[in-house]
């Protein structure tokens, strides 16, 4: 099982609402990646998860929230977003994120569009 | 400048033509991945390479390492092929991928 499975595929949400974003792997993939990717762009890295820890927050505003409840979940915790916070937000995962010939695999997205 | 340019940014064939998608990148690298990326968003990783050279069905990927250069050719390229490709690469310092701006592919029946 080679998947990264992501939930729910589109979200529409005010900007005074309380959203969550899921991801789910079962490779036994120690590192967990937010990306967040607007129209046309390559995906901008986010956070990291290795071994369920917060490696890297690229400075993102807190009202984005990551947490990872255990090796196999990371939730993405959203709260008075703005519009143009509108993207695909991609989770991916892999083995051993400092790993040299890590390779990452993505899930197939959240479209969040904030009104 | 980016540290890895793609080229060309927009790319469009007829089906059964031959197709190259160049990847250039001005720092050090343990690895190079090509991803597809299809309309509606899911990120598929197709090769992942550290030298020489790979091939899956009608997709090749090559590495020069000395030239800082990669390239991804598909052969007799079909309408389902078309999507973007991006190339990303891992520094050999840090563990971040860095991605280019990828290559928008149409192919026309």
């Amino acid at each position: 099982d080679t998947e990264v499975t992501q939930t729910p595929k589109h979200l529409v949400m005010g900007m005074t609402n309380k959203k969550s974003l899921k991801c789910e792997q079962h490779m036994g993939h120690r590192a967990m990646y937010w990306y967040k990717q607007k129209a046309k762009k390559p995906p901008e890295l986010m956070f990291v998860y290795s071994y369920e820890k917060l490696s890297i927050n690229e400075s993102v505003p807190s009202r984005f929230s990551p947490e990872c409840p255990n090796s196999s979940l990371l939730n993405l915790h959203l709260h008075a977003l703005q519009p143009e916070d509108s993207a695909l937000y991609l989770c991916a995962s892999s083995q051993d994120w400092q790993g040299e010939l890590d390779t990452q695999y993505f899930g197939p997205g959240t479209r969040l569009t904030v009104l | 400048k980016n540290e890895v340019e793609q080229s060309p940014q927009n790319l469009t064939a007829q089906e059964e033509e031959f197709i190259t998608i160049n990847c250039s990148y001005s720092v050090g690298i343990s690895a190079l991945h090509w991803l597809q990326q299809h309309p509606g968003g899911g990120i598929v990783s197709l090769f992942m390479l550290s030298s020489g050279k790979k091939k899956h069905g009608r997709l090749i990927a090559t590495i020069n390492i000395q030239e800082k250069h990669s390239s991804l050719h598909i052969t007799a390229s079909h309408p389902r092929d078309s999507a973007v490709y991006i190339c990303a690469v891992k520094r050999t310092s840090g563990s971040r991928l860095t991605f280019g701006e990828g290559t928008q592919l149409t192919v026309n029946p």
